[in-house]
């Protein structure tokens, strides 16, 4: 079965500085999906970056970019010039490329951000 | 467009009754999975429609159940509620089931607060 790790389960960054949350994960598989969600305090779970498992390129979107790692197992969350509202729960998940009856997707305990004035 | 709804948002029910949990899926949206986070837990897979069929379900007993309508709206439904059953019950839509489609993203409605007292 696959298993999602986030080692920290409290980070603080700068407003303005650059932080980036660690996320480790067991699979088998080859093909498979990695997702960061955010969860801020209203608790809706918001998409903030994917990565396909195939793709080599690290995904980016505006100020968030990856570092995925596939030998490693490692999909690390960059956010740059850190904003209040980035302050959320950030969950790292995984999901399979296939039908895998039991699971679907597959999140980690969750890194709670807060962001310093 | 619209976003996943999820009805009610709060719940506050009392041990062996049972509660319904209504999720309307974003317009176009065939899949809907279904979520239970707790504190201890953590986000766990419940399980997950598409076209009104069960294609995947995750490790809670026969007490909790689903079903999606032919407008891809979906219901949850918890029998005998315990204790334990007091989570945040989140929805999430996408266009397609996973494997279908390397593009499909998850997207999560606000949740449910159900409180068993």
């Amino acid at each position: 079965a696959q298993t999602v790790t986030q080692s920290q389960p409290e980070m603080s960054v700068q407003e303005a500085e650059t932080v980036t949350l660690s996320c480790t994960y067991d699979t088998s598989e080859s093909d498979y999906y990695l997702f960061w969600y955010k969860q801020p305090p209203s608790r809706q779970m918001i998409l903030v970056i994917r990565q396909e498992a195939y793709k080599q390129q690290n995904a980016t979107e505006n100020r968030f970019s990856v570092n995925f790692q596939k030998a490693a197992k490692s999909f690390s969350l960059k956010i740059s010039d850190s904003q209040l509202g980035d302050a959320a729960m950030y969950f790292c998940a995984y999901r399979s490329d296939r039908d895998n009856y039991g699971q679907n997707f597959v999140f980690g305990p969750g890194t709670r951000l807060s962001v310093l004035p | 467009k619209a976003g996943v709804t999820q009805t009610p948002r709060y719940l506050i029910k009392t041990r062996g009754q049972q509660v319904t949990l209504s999720c309307s899926p974003i317009s176009g949206h065939r899949s809907v999975s279904w979520y239970q986070q707790t504190p201890g837990q953590g986000l766990q897979f419940l399980f997950e429609y598409f076209s009104e069929t069960q294609r995947n379900k995750g490790n809670f007993p026969g007490r909790f159940s689903g079903r999606q309508f032919s407008n891809s709206r979906s219901e949850m439904n918890v029998s005998t509620l315990e204790l334990g059953d007091s989570a945040l019950y989140l929805c999430a839509s996408s266009l397609r089931p996973p494997g279908q489609d390397f593009q499909e993203t998850q997207y999560f409605g606000p949740g449910t607060r159900l409180l068993v007292l």
